[in-house]
């Protein structure tokens, strides 16, 4: 069935270093890639998101990078801050109900 | 404006009873979507409407699971005869279309 892969499950940074989460899916037909950041107890807040008619998008320290020949994607987080510090989750949905399926978190500890 | 609520955020449930979750999703917005989220674990789709019309429940776990959104507005996931592998958190999410889905807090339900 659909899937998606995400690596690490956990990673430390130190404050002010680059954190990069790696996610890779399995359907082809997958168009629409968002990352979601979840604080301990809280709802899932959208941070950015890819279309696959674009390789790449960025976000003031946010950027996401699509290689759709190779079903991967990756949230690169620069200049971490401890308030970074949340699990994030990576995402794939297609065209028409955007059903979204999840990879299964990464922990982000940004050390001060 | 006002983001997607959900009610209760907490519920306790004896084994065997029956549950009932609200969500109310953002004004306006066609497509609503619940998800389960077990602990330490990203979301799992269980079914999407679109209006009033369920157009998708493949990911409903059991026939003990059912949901509706009889006006195309509010919608309610009820669970009959609870067992505790159904605690977990119900995540609710609306989009306008088929576009970026905004979650709302989610119910946190504990199966004794």
């Amino acid at each position: 069935g659909e899937n998606v892969e995400q690596h690490p499950s956990t990673l430390s940074v130190q404050e002010g270093d680059s954190a990069v989460i790696k996610c890779t899916y399995s359907d082809s037909a997958s168009n629409y890639f968002p990352w979601y950041k979840q604080e301990l107890g809280k709802r899932p807040q959208l941070i950015i998101d890819i279309r696959s008619n674009v390789g790449e998008k960025k976000d003031q320290r946010i950027a996401v990078t699509l290689n759709k020949t190779a079903k991967h994607f990756s949230l690169h987080i620069t200049e971490t801050q401890p308030e970074d510090s949340a699990v994030y989750f990576c995402a794939s949905g297609k065209g028409g109900t955007y059903k979204y399926i999840f990879g299964t978190g990464t922990r982000l500890k940004v050390l001060a | 404006g006002a983001g997607v609520s959900q009610s209760p955020r907490y519920k306790v449930a004896k084994r065997g009873q029956d549950v009932a979750l609200r969500c109310d999703p953002i004004s306006g917005h066609v497509s609503l979507f619940w998800y389960q989220q077990a602990l330490g674990q990203g979301p799992e789709f269980l079914t999407y409407f679109q209006n009033e019309a369920q157009l998708d429940k493949s990911g409903l776990p059991s026939d003990r699971f059912f949901a509706e959104r009889p006006e195309g507005s509010v919608s309610t996931l009820k669970i009959q005869r609870t067992q505790q592998e159904d605690s977990a958190v119900y995540l609710c999410a609306s989009s306008l279309g088929a576009d970026t889905q905004y979650f709302g807090p989610g119910t946190r339900l504990t199966v004794l």
